[in-house]
């Protein structure tokens, strides 16, 4: 079965700080994405990679980064956080196959 | 624009009762259809796909339906079980757009024991 690995299940963070949420699959997928989930506004995506060091911006990209530099990973920046950043945070590797979410909290 | 939307926001059912939970789309231009269960606090986990040249797909106590004519695409649960409750979404997919998801909101399935 593929893997799709998120580092952390629950992180808590001070507004400013900066954050990296790490995703990592097991079964060579080129496309990655990063999606976040809110109440009432259903997943939507941020960024995606359908190749090492290839990004594209999804729906939602303002406040965020990523990083591909190698097939497997796929990282999310958020470069200052701030209170209305706080969400579910989801990866997919291959498109299809979720991690189980990182539930940041940005105070 | 392109949306994918449900429309029964939650669903209420007896154990052992069939579920239906529905979905409609507006991009015709897709090559298929996943439909995904989420559980409290885990990742949406893949349930069945169905391609746009399919109407029906079938699998274990799940059968998805597609209707192109109406845009209209359903997942039925046979014999609800307690452990089926979770929300539900279905999502639309265009491999000639690197595969990006087009999700619905979800819908809420409540089994009653």
């Amino acid at each position: 079965d593929v893997k799709v690995t998120q580092s952390s299940r629950y992180l808590v963070k001070r507004t400013g700080e900066k954050v990296f949420l790490e995703c990592v699959q097991d079964m060579d997928h080129e496309n990655m994405f990063w999606y976040r989930q809110d109440p009432g506004l259903g997943l939507r995506l941020i960024y995606f990679s359908y190749d090492v060091k290839m990004k594209e911006k999804g729906d939602i990209p303002e406040g965020y980064s990523v990083s591909r530099e190698k097939k497997e990973r796929f990282s999310l920046i958020l470069e200052s956080a701030s209170t209305n950043q706080t969400s579910m945070y989801l990866c997919a590797s291959g498109g299809y196959t979720f991690g189980s979410g990182t539930r940041l909290t940005v105070v | 624009g392109e949306s994918v939307g449900l429309h029964l926001p939650t669903l209420s059912v007896q154990e052992g009762d069939n579920s239906i939970i529905n979905c409609a789309y507006s991009n015709s231009a897709s090559d298929y259809f996943i439909w995904y269960k989420q559980e409290s606090g885990k990742g949406p986990q893949f349930i069945i796909d169905i391609r746009s040249n399919m109407d029906k797909r079938q699998g274990q106590r799940v059968t998805v339906l597609l209707n192109k004519t109406v845009k209209h695409l359903s997942l039925q649960i046979a014999a609800t079980q307690p452990g089926d409750s979770a929300v539900y979404f279905c999502a639309e997919v265009n491999a000639g757009n690197n595969r990006k998801l087009i999700w619905g909101l979800g819908t809420s399935l409540a089994v009653n024991p």
